[in-house]
């Protein structure tokens, strides 16, 4: 069963607007950690945010927070003031502490930031 | 060099070629990967080496043969592939530390595979 469900395959939205990537997980681990990745078209993927399940704050780094609902299993990603540099691929990943190194990815979602 | 370098970043080969996927961290970790991105799919975990043991093996076909000889290095070894095997490969590292979840992986800019 997948893991990391990412139900929107595309976005757009308009530059210097907020966008908000969803992102929901399936776990009966107490302790998990969810991260959220850009990759752009070069390939690279570049770790943007973390939460871990025991954070009671929503995560922030720059323009990016995680608004993170524990009971409903969800860890949207909200980009803030959208930049033509943020047009990319999003992951979503989940690593469960019971189940060793894996990180479980979900399929991803393509931004277009317009200007 | 700073971070993860991979090399090559494109290769293409015929299905009964050997070729090598090189990774090289610089981060001073303890743990890499090597993850398989297929179009349409989410990234796939396939191999783990945690102090240069293998700690995990997804159930990778045996014509995907990894080798780790140091914590800085990670090599994918190839041969008689499928152009099913065709893909994005992407190494990363962490620094691995026991009962933390929070080990954040950092990636390779990948080599993109095209078997013929």
């Amino acid at each position: 069963a997948q893991k990391i469900t990412q139900t929107q395959p595309g976005m757009f939205v308009q530059e210097k607007e907020a966008v908000t990537l969803d992102c929901t997980y399936d776990t009966s681990d107490q302790s998990y950690g969810l991260f959220w990745y850009k990759q752009p078209s070069s390939g690279e993927m570049i770790f943007l945010i973390y939460q871990g399940s025991y954070d009671e704050q929503n995560a922030t780094e720059g323009r990016y927070s995680l608004n993170f609902q524990k009971a409903r299993k969800s860890a949207n990603l909200v980009i803030s003031a959208s930049q033509l540099g943020d047009s990319a691929m999003y992951f979503c990943a989940m690593r469960e502490m019971d189940s060793g190194y894996a990180l479980n990815f979900g399929k991803g979602t393509s931004l277009l930031v317009t200007p | 060099e700073t971070g993860v370098t991979q090399t090559p970043r494109h290769l293409v080969m015929g299905m009964t070629n050997k070729k090598s996927l090189k990774c090289e961290q610089h981060l001073g970790h303890n743990a890499m990967y090597w993850y398989k991105q297929s179009a349409k799919k989410p990234l796939e975990l396939m191999f783990v080496y945690n102090f240069k043991e293998q700690t995990e093996n997804n159930s990778v076909p045996s014509r995907f043969s990894p080798e780790c000889p140091n914590s800085s290095h990670l090599f994918l070894h190839l041969h008689t592939l499928q152009p099913e095997d065709s893909a994005l490969y992407l190494c990363a590292s962490s620094q691995e530390l026991a009962g933390v979840s929070y080990n954040e992986q950092f990636f390779g800019p990948g080599t993109r595979l095209t078997v013929l």
